[in-house]
């Protein structure tokens, strides 16, 4: 069993829709949460970081962790063509390395 | 522009051959890492840096891989006798002194024919 579980996908929605996408994990020693936004052959763009349980807001895009139930989200609102891409969430112990999830394919159609 | 820079973008190379890939860091961040991507898959660890120190290395990075960081500056990341099975995107990142946020390249795509 992999630390980090993510949906492959694809995930399709028609522009505008709200779009969840989660991981969940094994590894509670996990402190610090992040979402990336990786396009076709490009490296990955760092959307979100989150420290702890709560919950971060950046424009469009909603971060949620829950490490009770060992669970993470990604919220985009108003979805646009331009969101689609993979989304992977990574995790991190303190300044080590991070563990990703296999990350979930978006597709945005207009 | 000041992020993390990778080169070279794309190397085609044959079985067997060596190839060396460079990464940049943001100037002022001391920690570096390398990571190993395959298609429909997140990127995995390989070793990081600190300054020049190399502080941890992947049982993923086999004998044949060696990464240095001289000066604590510039990372390369060396592979020798490469083998089919090594064609990925090879992924650096760099965080500050807290190592919290990484930031990453663009990536090296490595295709061994």
């Amino acid at each position: 069993q992999k630390e980090v579980e993510q949906d492959p996908g694809p995930l399709s929605v028609p522009e505008g829709a709200i779009v969840s996408l989660n991981c969940t994990y094994s590894n509670s020693a996990f402190q610090y949460f992040m979402w990336y936004r990786q396009y076709s052959r490009k490296g990955p763009e760092l959307l979100m970081y989150t420290y702890s349980s709560g919950n971060k807001e950046d424009g469009r895009f909603t971060a949620q962790v829950d490490k009770s139930s060992k669970y993470i989200s990604l919220f985009i609102r108003d979805s646009q063509p331009s969101d689609s891409a993979t989304y992977l969430c990574a995790m991190q112990n303190a300044g080590n390395m991070l563990t990703f999830g296999g990350g979930t394919r978006l597709m945005v159609k207009p | 522009d000041t992020g993390v820079s990778q080169d070279p973008r794309h190397k085609i190379t044959k079985r067997g051959q060596n190839v060396t890939f460079r990464c940049d860091p943001i100037s002022e961040h001391n920690r570096l890492y390398w990571y190993r991507q395959t298609l429909g898959q997140g990127p995995e660890f390989l070793t990081y840096f600190q300054n020049e120190a190399q502080l941890e290395k992947s049982r993923l990075l086999s004998d044949r891989f060696s990464a240095e960081r001289p000066k604590g500056s510039f990372s390369t990341l060396e592979i020798q006798r490469t083998e089919q099975g090594d064609s990925a995107m090879y992924l650096c990142a760099s965080t500050g002194t807290a190592n919290t946020e990484a930031f990453f390249g663009q990536g090296t795509r490595l295709t061994v024919v």
